[in-house]
Order: C-alpha cells, then structure tokens, then sequence
C-alpha cells in the first residue's frame, strides 16, 4: 500500500514570490493535515482538512492556505514568501476525522527562500 | 493548549545498550499518544501508537508505555544498533482531540556508536 506521497521533494524560491505544495493521502484517508518544521522551532501546526472543508488552522498568517480535493488530495499555498518561511513541510494523513485515528506522515517537501 | 516536552533533548549511547526515551504531556485527557523517528532532512516515520485505554505497545526492540495520571510516556530501546541513530518525537492530540492536529516535542537526539 502507497504511503503519503509529497512533491516535489525540493523548492527553492525567492523572496515574495509564491508556491503550491502538494499531498496525496493514503488511500482511504479523509482527513489531511499540513506541518511546518522550521529550523530549531520543532513541528507546527498548519491547516487541518477533513473531506474537503477546512476543519482548524494554527498560528499562521492569512498567506499560508490551502484546499483538498474530491480524491483528498491537498495543495498548501504559501504567498508572498518570506526567508523564515525556510522549512521542512510535511503532510500528513489519517483514516477519518476520528481523534483516535493514527496519522501518517509523508517524505516532507524542503522549501528554501532566498 | 496541551504542551509536550521531550526530555533529554540528545542521547549518545554505545551498541548494545538498552535506553529509555521520556515525553511529559500536560492535558491529561488525551485519546492516544503517538512515537516518531525522524531522520535528518526527512519525514516522520511512525513506531508505535498508543490509545488511551492501553498501558503499553510493543513492536519488535520498542515498547512504549503511556501513564495518564502523571503525564508521561516512555519508549524503550533494547539492545540498540547504529541504525536507530535519529531524532526521535513525541506527539499528542490538542484539546484531546477536537483540534484534529498534534502537538509535538522537540525530540531526543539519539546517536549509537558502534
């Protein structure tokens, strides 16, 4: 069985510019959520997706959105980019909604702003 | 908000020794609690999860324990090998749950020399 897959597995942009970052669920899963991991600051909380509506958000700006769609897939957009916007990304997946259920996580994508 | 802390923050151990990993969580009130590996510039790999009725969970060298009542949790590592070098994470639900997403350590440092 396919885990979570991510791409790309590299970005690097400059400062201001935009960038779509995208997920696939393990077959199965509803519910996607979004990490960012950043130099030094451990995993944070991104966005929380669960079929297809946006079920919570962590202490992020506005900037950083995002969807899922029909298949559950997802795609994290990250506007205006700024340099502390450097990080591992990761995606991650669960069966439902279900607080009991085990999340998956997928390789990550590295974003680098310059 | 559930806080998790993951103490040491690095461990360096010969081949062969048995170790323990601690996780302090505040919320008592969790679901489950769940072990990552994570090496570097990688993703998360899960290890083991345990749901709040249970005690411990065992996979292969790793057992993991979970104690509600002080707010802790324990992974043990028998016999270790140079390939479990990795950072490994601690990671609760917030607010039990509701909040869809985890919250994490910021993981031991574990290195095996050989």
């Amino acid at each position: 069985e396919a885990g979570v897959t991510q791409s790309p597995t590299h970005l690097i942009k400059t400062r201001g510019q935009q960038v779509t970052l995208r997920c696939s669920p393990i077959s199965g899963h509803t519910s996607v959520y979004w990490y960012q991991q950043a130099l030094g600051l451990g995993l944070q909380f991104l966005l929380w997706y669960d079929e297809g509506e946006e079920r919570n958000r962590g202490n992020f700006p506005p900037r950083f959105s995002g969807r899922q769609f029909p298949n559950y897939s997802s795609e994290l957009n990250v506007n205006a980019l700024e340099l502390e916007d450097s990080a591992l990304y990761l995606c991650a997946s669960s069966f439902s909604s279900d607080p009991l259920n085990e999340q998956f996580f997928g390789p990550g994508t590295r974003l680098t702003v310059l | 908000k559930q806080e998790v802390t993951q103490i040491p923050a690095a461990l360096s151990v010969p081949e062969g020794e048995n170790l323990v990993l601690n996780c302090s969580f505040t919320d008592s009130a969790i679901y489950n609690l769940q072990w990552f590996r994570q090496d570097p510039g990688k993703g998360l790999t899960s290890l083991l999860l345990i749901q709040s009725s249970q005690r411990e969970q065992t996979s292969g060298r790793l057992n993991a324990s979970l104690d509600k009542s002080s707010g802790r949790s324990t992974l043990y590592i028998a016999a270790s090998q140079p390939g479990d070098s990795a950072t490994y994470l601690c990671a609760a639900p917030n607010y039990g749950g509701s909040q869809g997403n985890l919250i994490f350590g910021k993981g031991t440092k574990l290195s095996v020399k050989p």
